[in-house]
């Protein structure tokens, strides 16, 4: 089956660039977007159609795109980023949507 | 502002079916389609399926085909989500989530998803005998 691979964690101090990669064969065709998931909180989208951000997102997060593979990229990072962060596409089929397995950002 | 509201707690014993519901407020889902995501406790998303309430057209994931099934009522701006024959494994938080497709050029043509914008707030599903 079509899988997202994902890092499983990312460790960076604050002030500092985290970037996280999410890989799949059939991101050249389609769109990725990235959500960011706080403990006992409802995902929230942080990057769209793969760069871009929707209003309210602060712009230290972006999104980039080359070939199989997708990045989310945290610049300056800050405490309130320690979260989970999940890409997700659609799956080869061109219907499905796919999560990939999520990164784990801990800021030391 | 649209919000996606679900119902309350569930708890389920092992075979049963459960039913959740995701009502839209401030979105009448024109050019929309609703998701469905679960999250077992301690784990990663996983896509259930979709739904496009305005026409009822459902797809599914895989490995939930012949378990779940997704259903709409746009005269009350709200979408189902049933699963049956419940297992301890089904034990998650679920969501329903909107995603757009935005057209570049009026309401036809070429367009692009927006992702899934707006989430509920969960419904917990826990299966115990």
């Amino acid at each position: 089956s079509y899988e997202l691979t994902q890092p499983p964690s990312v460790s960076v101090s604050p002030g500092q660039t985290a970037r996280i990669t999410c890989s799949g064969d059939a991101l050249p065709r389609h769109n990725a977007h990235w959500y960011q998931q706080k403990p006992d909180q409802a995902p929230v989208l942080i990057i769209y159609k793969d760069t871009e951000r929707p209003s309210g997102i602060p712009e230290r997060f972006s999104g980039s795109s080359s070939g199989t593979t997708v990045t989310l990229t945290i610049n300056g990072v800050q405490a309130e980023d320690e979260a989970d962060y999940y890409c997700q596409s659609i799956h080869s089929s061109g219907i499905s949507r796919v999560f990939g397995s999520g990164t784990k950002v801990s800021v030391l | 502002q649209v919000q996606l509201v679900q119902s309350g707690t569930e708890v389920k014993k092992p075979g049963a079916s459960v039913k959740v519901s995701c009502k839209s407020s401030g979105d009448t889902f024109t050019n929309s389609y609703v998701h469905w995501v679960r999250q077992a406790p301690g784990q990663g998303l996983e896509w259930m399926g979709l739904i496009d309430p305005t026409d009822d057209s459902r797809t599914y994931a895989q490995r939930l085909q012949g378990r779940v099934t997704m259903s709409s009522d746009t005269s009350t701006t709200t979408v189902y989500m049933e699963l049956s024959s419940l297992r301890s494994e089904d034990t998650a938080m679920y969501y329903c989530a909107r995603e757009r497709r935005i057209y570049y050029y009026g309401n036809t043509g070429a367009f692009y998803y927006s992702g899934m914008d707006v989430w509920g707030q969960g419904t917990t599903v826990t299966v115990s005998s």
